[in-house]
């Protein structure tokens, strides 16, 4: 069976600190990885994907990076925290375009 | 601007009732269309979908209309429990190989007994 695991649960970071979110999928060869945000009372946003090792595309500017070392790992980071990142992180991982099976997220507090 | 809209941020229904939710789209170029469901503190799990060479897509209580002229998708949950309340999102893609899988805002289904 699948599973996705996202660390850390949750985040409280000052402004202006580094951030690293990761996530790791097993159980699945090659699947699809995907970083969603979403805004408290704001829309499910794609940040990135990624449909291959060392391979990912940006969706949306954020001032936020995402690397994919390994077939099943792909990490969040960036060097400088803004109140505005804050916000609920999900990583995601599908076969196809589709469907996706969603991390169960990181909550991130930016102070 | 939001490709996706939920216009609706809640709906409330009583139980044994027909919930239907809602979703308008923007771009002509999205041929798959979706609807998650997400509890409060979980995240959103993939309910029922619909390619848009059909216009409706049945599976158990749940019904999915496409109306491809409007840019309109809607969900009908038919026999509404308590335990259907929870927030509905809907979402669209392109298709083919995009991976840009867009989302509504979402819409608060609470089901009371």
């Amino acid at each position: 069976a699948q599973t996705i695991h996202q660390w850390p649960v949750a985040e409280i970071k000052a402004v202006g600190s580094p951030l690293s979110l990761g996530c790791t999928i097993k159980g699945k060869s090659s699947p699809n990885l995907y970083w969603y945000w979403q805004a408290t009372g704001g829309t499910l946003q794609q940040l990135f994907y990624s449909i291959t090792v060392g391979q990912v595309e940006s969706v949306v500017q954020l001032n936020l990076s995402a690397s994919r070392p390994k077939d099943d790992q792909f990490i969040l980071s960036t060097e400088k925290l803004l109140l505005s990142h804050s916000g609920f992180y999900l990583c995601a991982w599908s076969l196809g375009p589709n469907t996706l099976y969603f991390g169960a997220g990181t909550r991130l507090s930016v102070l | 601007g939001q490709q996706v809209k939920q216009s609706s941020p809640s709906l409330t229904v009583q139980e044994g009732g027909i919930s239907i939710l809602n979703c308008d789209y923007e771009n002509d170029m999205f041929d798959y269309f979706a609807w998650y469901k997400k509890y409060p503190d979980n995240s959103p799990t993939l309910l029922i979908s619909v390619r848009s060479n059909v216009d409706k897509r049945e599976d158990g209580r749940l019904t999915v209309f496409l109306n491809k002229s409007g840019k309109h998708f809607s969900l009908h949950i038919t026999a509404s429990q308590p335990e259907d309340t929870a927030v509905y999102l809907c979402a669209a893609n392109s298709g083919g190989s995009n991976y840009k899988l867009t989302f509504g805002k979402g819409t608060l289904l609470t089901v009371t007994p």
